[in-house]
């Protein structure tokens, strides 16, 4: 079965510090996508990034980071420098080749608030 | 800059009403979701549609819910009688064959 832990509910960091946002996924398909996206307060779902499961290599841009790692299961995200405008939740998710890359599974979220 | 637009933003209702919510989705995409978002269950998939057929709506409770595509710029979900526990964020998102959804700003839903 398929399923995306974020096991941060709530992260508090100070303004330019690092923060990282753990994302743990389960999958039996070995074709799959992972995913970020960004819900500001205002309520709306940006999206951040994919990647699929055959490409590996780390993700920059700008401050934001990704590192893929099969090995463990894990899709995190590193915000270098955090600013106030990055205070949101965030969510992960994964879709399969399998089941539908359709029907995408969304982490329950970590809210981070960024403090000046 | 090509966005989702949902109608309208926010809704606040009595129970029994019909709610009508509405999504415009992206030029060229051709498949479009709704999602449910509230705190205890997270984004929930309701439906969705690929060239305005409708694909799965396993997620969608049958007897009060309904989704349509009346034209391809143009979904529509709608429920009929609205409850309390309806109150939610509906999310509409639409892709376009890249397997990455965009999503529009939601209708917040207030059911009373």
């Amino acid at each position: 079965a398929q399923k995306v832990t974020q096991a941060q509910t709530e992260i508090s960091v100070v303004e330019k510090e690092d923060v990282t946002l753990d994302c743990v996924y389960e999958t039996r398909d070995t074709t799959y996508y992972l995913f970020w996206y960004k819900q500001p307060p205002s309520g709306e779902l940006v999206f951040l990034i994919r990647r699929n499961s055959f490409d590996e290599q780390n993700e920059i841009s700008g401050r934001y980071s990704w590192n893929f790692q099969k090995s463990t299961s894990s899709f995190n995200f590193t915000i270098t420098a955090s600013q106030v405008v990055d205070s949101a939740v965030y969510f992960c998710a994964l879709s399969e080749y399998k089941t539908s890359y359709d029907k995408v599974i969304f982490g329950p979220g970590t809210s981070l608030s960024v403090i000046p | 800059d090509a966005r989702v637009t949902q109608t309208p933003r926010h809704k606040v209702t009595e129970m029994g009403q019909e709610v009508t919510m509405r999504c415009q989705p992206i030029l060229g995409h051709n498949t479009v979701f709704w999602y449910r978002q509230t705190m205890m269950q997270g984004l929930e998939l309701l439906a969705y549609f690929r060239n305005r057929a409708p694909l799965d709506d396993s997620g969608m409770p049958k007897d009060r819910f309904s989704a349509e595509m009346p034209d391809a710029t143009l979904a529509t979900l709608k429920i009929q009688p609205s409850e309390p526990r309806d109150s939610a964020v509906y999310f509409c998102a639409t892709s376009g064959g890249s397997d990455t959804q965009y999503f529009g700003p939601g209708t917040r839903l207030t059911v009373l």
